[in-house]
């Protein structure tokens, strides 16, 4: 069974500083994973994948297989990036998944102005 | 694409009543979600669809919850009796799920539910 941990359920930063949303996985084969953002009472909406590699919105989020993690990274917080984060999980190709995702209990960042 | 459509946006009703909650997925889409979105138990999958067919409803807390799809483009979240309890917000999304490589999930603005 594959479970994702988000290990910081609220996280506060000033506007400016790094900031780091940490997610770590639990999963036998090699899953896809996901960054949604949630803004204050609006729906969920994909940030970024780890098999695109991009950065959205400043954020980056590298895959460690070792360590089992994706932590979302962003060196310069704004106060727009206040709002609920959620790690997702999806099993690899060739699951009969159905695109079903695996989320984390979520992080609320809220930037400082 | 105006995007997942979810309706009610907003209900607020009596417990004992029943509720009906509505989804209509991204044409195209052919997996269908519905999540359930508490402070205290942040998001939870309750069942979900592909081609139509219920794929896992082991999500799904009571026999008072049930969920239809009866065709591609829509779905129903019903509750009957609701209670107080399962006030919450009701999400759905939908995405293109083949089993060989997982497309991400769009969701809709959710069903914000209170059972009074």
């Amino acid at each position: 069974a594959q479970r994702v941990t988000q290990p910081e359920k609220l996280l506060s930063v000033f506007k400016g500083a790094p900031v780091e949303l940490k997610c770590n996985y639990s999963y036998s084969g090699s899953p896809e994973l996901f960054w949604y953002v949630q803004y204050s009472r609006q729906r969920l909406q994909l940030l970024l994948r780890h098999i695109s590699r991009e950065s959205i919105k400043g954020f980056t989020a590298d895959l460690n297989k070792g360590e089992t993690s994706f932590h979302l990274k962003k060196p310069f917080a704004q106060e727009e990036d206040s709002a609920m984060y959620y790690c997702a999980l999806s099993p690899s190709a060739g699951g009969t998944s159905y695109g079903k995702l695996t989320f984390g209990q979520g992080t609320i960042l809220t930037v400082h102005p | 694409d105006a995007g997942v459509i979810q309706s009610p946006r907003h209900e607020v009703t009596e417990m004992g009543q029943e509720v009906t909650l509505r989804c209509k997925p991204i044409s195209g889409h052919n997996s269908l979600f519905w999540y359930r979105q508490t402070m205290m138990r942040g998001l939870e999958l309750l069942i979900y669809f592909n081609n139509n067919v219920p794929i896992d409803d082991s999500g799904m807390p009571e026999d008072r919850f049930s969920a239809k799809m009866p065709n591609a483009s829509f779905s129903t979240l019903k509750i009957q009796p609701s209670e107080p309890r399962d006030s919450a917000v009701y999400f759905c999304a939908s995405s293109f799920g083949t089993g060989r490589l997982s497309q991400p999930q769009h969701f809709g603005d959710g069903t914000r539910l209170s059972i009074l």
